[in-house]
């Protein structure tokens, strides 16, 4: 059983373009979370989201940042118009449905970079 | 407002010592408490968690936590520290079992041979 995997790992943007995070769910779960770790910082929440719903979007910025989580295919994080501000980085979560906080995973992250 | 303090940036201990990592929150209602262990560039590993039941929970690699409500409490400890322990360590708390924890800003840990 696969952990939760996230890639790009590592992705550089410039300044303008759009930034396209992907999250594939641990097998069986249902429930996404995207946190953001700046640097020198602990993560915060942004995000969370199941199949087709987002549950809870209190930690997104307003502007230029959306997620979705399709029906089939990952989860989606992605910014639009990329300021080095959004240089950090965005880890994924997924648990099972009504285990959120028991059986929470999370995976390696992707770590944006904006020159 | 729910919130996570870990007051100390940095805690060195030598090996074989034990440690010590703080961390005091503030939530309404029962909390879920999170220790979670980052080494560098790499994701979060799980430690140990408290949802009810004894105030002392064991953990992986040996560490272990005291939930004490009064302080509001949660501080992980290890009886003998490794090298190999030396990483960022997160507490987290949330009020319902949903995934979206409050994490606290993290305490690195170094451990000297």
């Amino acid at each position: 059983n696969a952990g939760v995997m996230q890639n790009p790992r590592h992705l550089v943007r410039r300044r303008g373009q759009e930034a396209r995070l992907r999250c594939s769910p641990m097998k069986g779960h249902s429930h996404v979370y995207w946190y953001r770790q700046l640097p020198e910082e602990g993560l915060k929440f942004m995000v969370y989201l199941q199949k087709e719903n987002i549950i809870d979007e209190s930690g997104m910025p307003k502007e230029r940042f959306s997620a979705e989580f399709p029906k089939e295919g990952p989860s989606i994080l992605r910014i639009q118009q990329v300021v080095r501000g959004d240089s950090a980085a965005y880890f994924c979560a997924s648990s099972p449905p009504g285990q959120g906080s028991e059986k929470l995973f999370f995976g390696s992250g992707t770590q944006l970079s904006v020159l | 407002a729910q919130s996570v303090a870990q007051p100390e940036d940095q805690v060195n201990v030598a090996e074989g010592n034990p440690l010590t990592v703080k961390c005091t929150y503030s939530v309404s209602g029962n909390p879920y408490l999170f220790w979670y262990v980052q080494y560098p560039n790499r994701g979060l590993q799980f430690l140990l968690k408290y949802i009810t039941g004894d105030n002392l929970v064991k953990g992986s690699y040996g560490f272990e936590a005291e939930f004490n409500k009064s302080q509001t409490s949660f501080h992980l400890k290890k009886p003998s520290a490794l090298v190999s322990d030396s990483a960022l360590y997160f507490c987290a708390v949330s009020s319902s079992n949903t995934g979206k924890l409050i994490f606290g800003q993290g305490t690195t840990l170094q451990v000297k041979p």
